[in-house]
C-alpha cells in the first residue's frame, strides 16, 4: 500500500520564480492537504482540496495557489518566490468516508524548497 | 485562536528511561488532538490520536498520551526510550465543528537519546 508521496525531494530557486510541487495521496483518500514548515517550526496549514476545489485555506498570501486532478492528485504552486518560502512543503491526505474523516491525515516525505 | 504549546524544546533522555512530552491546547470546542514524530529530513508520522472516550490512548511504536480536559494538556508518554525514538516530536490539534479540518502544530520538541 503505497503511503503519500510527493515530488521532487529538493529544488532549488531564485527569488521571483515560480515553482510546482507535486502530491499523490495514500490509496483510498481523496482529500489533500498542503502545509509549509520552516526550520525550527511546526508545520502551518496553507489550504486543502477536495473534489478538485480549494475547501479551507490558512493564512497564506494568493502567490500560493493549489491544484486537484480527478485522481485526487494535487499540485502547489507559488509564483514570485520570496526567500522567506524556503521551507519543507508537506503533503498530507485524509479520506472524507474513512474512519478518522478528514482530521486523521497522513503526511508525505516533504520537497525541501531552497530560494536563493 | 486555537494554539498548541509544548513547552519544552529540547529533552535529553538515558536509553530505557521513561519519557513525557508535554503539549497544551488553548480552551476551545471539543479537541481532536494528535501526535507525530519527525526523524530529521522526513515527512511527518502519526503516533496515535484522541477524538473522543477513553482518555489514554494508545499508539504505535509503545507510546501513548493521556487526555485530561481539567489541565487542555494531552502529554505523551513512554515508559522506556529506545535509541531509535531520537526525533522530532509534534502535537497537533483540530476541532469537532464542521468544516474545522486544518490541524494546528506545536513547535515540537526535539527528543535526544543517551545509548
Amino acid at each position: 500500500d503505497a503511503g503519500v508521496t510527493q515530488s521532487p525531494t529538493h529544488l532549488i530557486k531564485t527569488r521571483g520564480q515560480q515553482v510546482t510541487l507535486r502530491c499523490s495521496p495514500k490509496s483510498g483518500h481523496d482529500t489533500v492537504s498542503w502545509y509549509q514548515q520552516a526550520l525550527g517550526q511546526g508545520p502551518q496549514f496553507i489550504f486543502q482540496y477536495y473534489e478538485e476545489e480549494e475547501r479551507q485555506r490558512g493564512n497564506f498570501p494568493d502567490r500560493f495557489s493549489g491544484h486537484q486532478f480527478p485522481n485526487y492528485s494535487s499540485e502547489l504552486n507559488v509564483n514570485a518566490l520570496l526567500l522567506g518560502d524556503s521551507a519543507l512543503y508537506l503533503c498530507a491526505s485524509s479520506g472524507l468516508r474513512l474512519a478518522g474523516g478528514l482530521r486523521e491525515q497522513y503526511f508525505g516525505p516533504g520537497t525541501r524548497l531552497t530560494v536563493t | 485562536a486555537q494554539s498548541v504549546t509544548q513547552p519544552d524544546i529540547h529533552i535529553t533522555v538515558s536509553e530505557g528511561a521513561s519519557l513525557e512530552l508535554r503539549c497544551n491546547y488553548s480552551y476551545g470546542a471539543t479537541p481532536y488532538l494528535f501526535w507525530y514524530v519527525q526523524s530529521p529530513g522526513q515527512g511527518l508520522q502519526l503516533l496515535l490520536k484522541y477524538f473522543s472516550g477513553d482518555t489514554l490512548v494508545q499508539g504505535i511504536k509503545g507510546f501513548e498520551a493521556e487526555f485530561k480536559r481539567s489541565q487542555s494538556s494531552f502529554n505523551l508518554r513512554k515508559p522506556s526510550v529506545h535509541w531509535s525514538d531520537a526525533a522530532e516530536y509534534f502535537c497537533a490539534r483540530t476541532y469537532s465543528g464542521a468544516g474545522s479540518y486544518q490541524l494546528t502544530f506545536g513547535k515540537g520538541t526535539k527528543l535526544s537519546v543517551i545509548p
